[in-house]
């Protein structure tokens, strides 16, 4: 199973909106909503930011959302702040009891 | 507060087996509501799941280290644990361990994993050299 196409860096202004996308197949994100979302801040573990494609746990802000068209994932970051420069990676449920990852997108706040 | 604590020996060498422990504090690993998992990271680069288990000893792998993983559950020591036979330099990376929930879908009526990891352990990094 190969590993989800996410970018390999985003970025934007203080404010703004980011959009990281995920891309698969009809094999797991297109095919299951199973897809979550981590960010990972340098040395630190992963944070679970949205599960299943759109839920968003407890205590992450309203920010951060997530959707999903066909076999792409997306996270959407609205009004950047400082300390959302991180790494992100997605994950899907790709069937069979597997679970894959992307390769990451380091969000740059320029 | 739930927690997760990473243990196991920081250097193994090439050809041995990879053991790592992760102790659960704060909760109990036999609730019939959670999946535990492994995932790991090698310097630099991204993110890899390894397997996640029960506390009734169910276990799911990724099929690509399947051949040489095991993880298995002591629920009497509140911990899970990580074997991986056969260690190269490939399998240097932080180890982390993470918690997997199960949801209820009345559609079904089964429970079912949305496969994602709400609480982490620090990570702990494992270094495969002679």
């Amino acid at each position: 199973q190969s590993a989800l196409t996410q970018p390999p860096s985003a970025s934007g202004s203080p404010g703004q909106s980011v959009t990281i996308s995920c891309t698969g197949t009809s094999s797991d994100v297109g095919g299951y909503n199973y897809v979550s979302w981590y960010q990972q801040h340098p040395g630190k573990a992963p944070k679970l930011m949205i599960s299943e494609v759109t839920k968003r746990p407890s205590g992450v802000p309203d920010r951060f959302s997530g959707s999903k068209s066909g076999n792409t994932a997306s996270l959407t970051v609205s009004g950047l702040q400082a300390e959302d420069e991180a790494d992100y990676y997605c994950t899907s449920y790709a069937g069979s009891n597997n679970l894959i990852f992307g390769g990451g997108t380091k969000l740059t706040v320029l | 507060q739930l927690q997760l604590q990473e243990s196991g020996p920081g250097l193994v060498k090439p050809s041995e087996t990879l053991s790592l422990t992760c102790t659960v504090s704060g909760g109990s690993i036999s609730s019939s509501n959670y999946y535990w998992g492994w995932i790991r990271q090698p310097p630099g680069k991204g993110l890899e799941w390894i397997g996640s288990i029960y506390y009734s000893g169910s276990t799911y792998y990724n099929p690509s280290l399947k051949s040489r993983v095991t993880i298995s559950v002591d629920t009497s020591k509140n911990q899970f644990s990580l074997k991986l036979n056969s260690a190269t330099a490939a399998d240097t990376a932080v180890y982390y361990c993470a918690r997997d929930w199960l949801n209820y879908d009345i559609l079904t009526g089964y429970y079912k994993l949305p496969w994602a990891f709400d609480i982490w352990g620090q990570g702990t990094m494992v270094t495969v050299s002679s």
